[in-house]
């Protein structure tokens, strides 16, 4: 069985400071793929970025960073300088290699960012 | 590029009637999916199809639900009696083949509220 717990229901920051939403996974499938979605006021869901579970470099997209981790089963993002735009849910999902389109989400983080 | 498409985007209906919610995926795209959400159990994924041909409805909630793609770009999601705890956001997300890691995209979603 798969699962991904994000266990930070809401946060609030300050403007521009740093923020870290954190995500922690299970599964017994040794290839897999990472996501996360951003889903602000207006509903949409917005993908961000997906990893592949055999490379672990980290990335970096402008403010937004992620870390993963297999050996703690992490996928943590990171958002620097925020900004009231960051205001949002962010949702953390998971999906097999084989046999399964399914993505399995987290309960996502409700991040307010507060001018 | 036109990303999924849904609509209504906003459905209001009394308990008891019939609930019919479109989708068009984005072209090319061979899988489509179904979620709900709602702020007590998340987001669910409800069926999916793979070149149109429904591969896992285990997530329909009840015989009330039911969903149709009869070509690669249309989808529908039929809810027949409408009840008020089927009032949530539904989303309609596609995709390339999930196997190569594919990310899925959604459409607006539809705010449905059965009163």
């Amino acid at each position: 069985a798969q699962k991904v717990t994000q266990a930070q229901t809401e946060i609030s920051v300050v403007e521009k400071e740093d923020v870290t939403l954190d995500c922690v996974y299970e599964t017994r499938d040794t290839t897999y793929y990472l996501f996360w979605y951003k889903q602000p006021p207006s509903g949409e869901l917005v993908f961000l970025i997906r990893r592949n579970s055999f490379d672990e470099q980290n990335e970096i997209s402008g403010r937004y960073s992620w870390n993963f981790q297999k050996s703690t089963s992490s996928f943590n993002f990171t958002i620097t300088a925020s900004q009231v735009v960051d205001s949002a849910v962010y949702f953390c999902a998971l999906r097999s290699r084989f046999g399964n389109e399914k993505l399995t989400f987290g309960t996502g983080t409700r991040l307010t960012i507060i001018p | 590029d036109a990303g999924v498409i849904q609509s209504p985007r906003h459905e209001v209906t009394e308990m008891g009637q019939e609930v019919t919610l479109r989708c068009k995926p984005i072209s090319g795209h061979d899988y489509l999916f179904w979620y709900r959400q709602t702020m007590m159990r998340g987001l669910e994924l409800l069926i999916y199809f793979n070149n149109n041909v429904p591969i896992d409805d285990s997530g329909m909630p009840e015989d009330r639900f039911s969903a149709k793609m009869p070509n690669a770009s249309f989808s529908t999601l039929k809810i027949q009696p409408s009840e008020p705890r089927d009032s949530a956001v539904y989303f309609c997300a596609s995709s390339l083949i999930p196997a190569g890691g594919n990310e899925q995209f959604f459409g607006p979603g539809t705010r449905l509220t059965v009163l």
